[in-house]
């Protein structure tokens, strides 16, 4: 069990610059959560996977955000056009529909955008 | 509007002393809270999932209760390497959205 793996896991671009995360879930989970945390916030949903199927995002997520997940594996969060403020821990979580709610995190992406 | 308050927002206590973490939530049918640790730099980790009113579940010095509008997080005889912040959650019946507190950061002194 290699549990969840983000890459990066630093990141620092600068304002204007696209980015792209990658993260690879627990092998076999099914759904597959994209995260946004702040200093001192819990974590905030972005968007929720089942399979290949993107079927929850939040309301409050820009249009610059992107995020697939081709063929139900790994997924890739993309931002467009980066803010200062999109500087944040990206955080991806896996979990096996069978097995209830239990998420498993990945260790994050820090993105740092000057 | 779903949402959960997490209180203290920081704590020190002294190794062996015993405290509690609050959780308390506001939701439109609730199918699930989850209490989650987080050490700095890293990602939440699992700690329990609680479902109805009563339930209770345990791990070693912490002990997770629900009601039908808070949860609790025991702490019993802390030790230094229970320092972290303790992230509370919840799931709605419907929708896949998970609603996190801001956390309680708990320092435990030698």
């Amino acid at each position: 069990d290699t549990g969840v793996s983000q890459d990066p896991r630093h990141k620092i671009t600068k304002r204007g610059q696209n980015v792209t995360f990658r993260c690879d879930p627990i092998s076999e989970h099914n759904r597959l959560y994209w995260y946004r945390q702040t200093l001192g916030q819990g974590p905030e949903f972005l968007t929720y996977f089942q399979n290949e199927a993107q079927l929850e995002k939040s309301r409050l997520l820009s249009d610059r955000f992107s995020a697939e997940r081709p063929k139900g594996s790994f997924s890739t969060l993309e931002i467009q056009r980066t803010e200062q403020g999109d500087s944040a821990m990206y955080l991806c979580a896996s979990s096996l529909e069978t097995s209830g709610e239990t998420q498993y995190f990945g260790p994050g992406t820090r993105l740092l955008v000057l | 509007e779903d949402q959960v308050t997490q209180s203290p927002e920081a704590l020190r206590l002294q190794e062996g002393e015993s405290s509690s973490l609050n959780c308390s939530y506001t939701v439109s049918g609730l199918r699930g809270l989850f209490w989650y640790r987080q050490d700095p730099g890293k990602g939440p980790e699992f700690l329990f999932t609680l479902y109805s009113a009563g339930e209770e579940k345990e791990k070693e010095r912490l002990k997770a209760t629900l009601t039908k509008k808070e949860s609790f997080l025991h702490i019993t005889a802390p030790k230094p390497e229970d320092s972290a912040t303790y992230l509370c959650a919840v799931r709605r019946n419907t929708g896949n959205q998970f609603y996190f507190g801001t956390g309680t950061s708990l320092t435990v002194i030698p």
